[in-house]
């Protein structure tokens, strides 16, 4: 299994601010993601977390509005920038082990006011 | 293209088993798996089966796998008050994504 601490677990934040979310993996794992559950809603992925290069963004997810970092094996960084209201949701870090299990941290629980 | 399916809600009594289903349409999935939410959690991963299984056990989960209707069941047995939570089903395909596809969640109701 693998442990996935994320940090802030939850933040209330400003209109028009950016907020970076941490995901710290207790193992080195090839595979990160990072979802999105807005509320009352399912998961949705933002992107494929890449060591060494750029995130890969699903359809409708762009690099400048949740640039995603990932230095090193066992830690990865996501950015919102300019949040709106519509940016309230759950934002869950995901690592897949080599087992084939995905699992997810706790999620940040973003709300923006 | 990819689309899970689940019911969205289901009520049982406490001791029952609990069974919550799930459709997908993409035919080359290669793991398909079962997590539990629970309220201001995040998300619990109980069980994944491989595409070319047709049953798992684990303790009280059972999975079952029918490729030719790409239909996933869950049953619980014994269900306890404390099994109440969102159920999601989630799929990885097609062979080299990574990445899950999720249904809608189905939240499971345990009545004492």
């Amino acid at each position: 299994s693998a442990v996935i601490s994320q940090k802030p677990s939850r933040d209330i934040c400003q209109r028009g601010t950016s907020l970076t979310i941490q995901c710290q993996v207790d193992s080195q794992v090839t595979m990160m993601f990072w979802y999105r559950q807005q509320p009352g809603q399912s998961l949705t992925l933002i992107a494929t977390a890449n060591q060494g290069s750029e995130a890969t963004y699903e359809s409708g997810f762009v690099i400048d509005k949740f640039p995603i970092s990932r230095p090193n094996l066992t830690f990865s960084t996501l950015t919102v920038s300019n949040m709106s209201p519509e940016d309230s949701s759950i934002y869950l870090c995901s690592v897949q082990t080599g087992t084939g299990e995905l699992f997810f941290g706790e999620g940040s629980r973003l709300t923006v006011l | 293209g990819e689309d899970v399916e689940q019911s969205l809600f289901l009520s049982v009594r406490e001791g029952d088993s609990s069974v919550i289903n799930c459709t997908y349409t993409d035919s080359s999935s290669t793991y398909l798996y079962w997590y539990k939410q629970e309220p201001g959690a995040g998300l619990q991963l109980l069980t994944y089966i491989f595409s070319n299984m047709d049953m798992k056990q684990d303790q009280r989960l059972t999975v079952l796998l029918n490729k030719k209707d790409k239909h996933l069941s869950l049953r619980i047995a014994d269900t306890q008050t404390g099994d109440s939570a969102i159920y999601f089903c989630a799929e990885m395909a097609p062979p080299g994504r990574r990445a899950l596809t999720f249904g809608s969640g189905t939240r499971l109701q345990v009545q004492p």
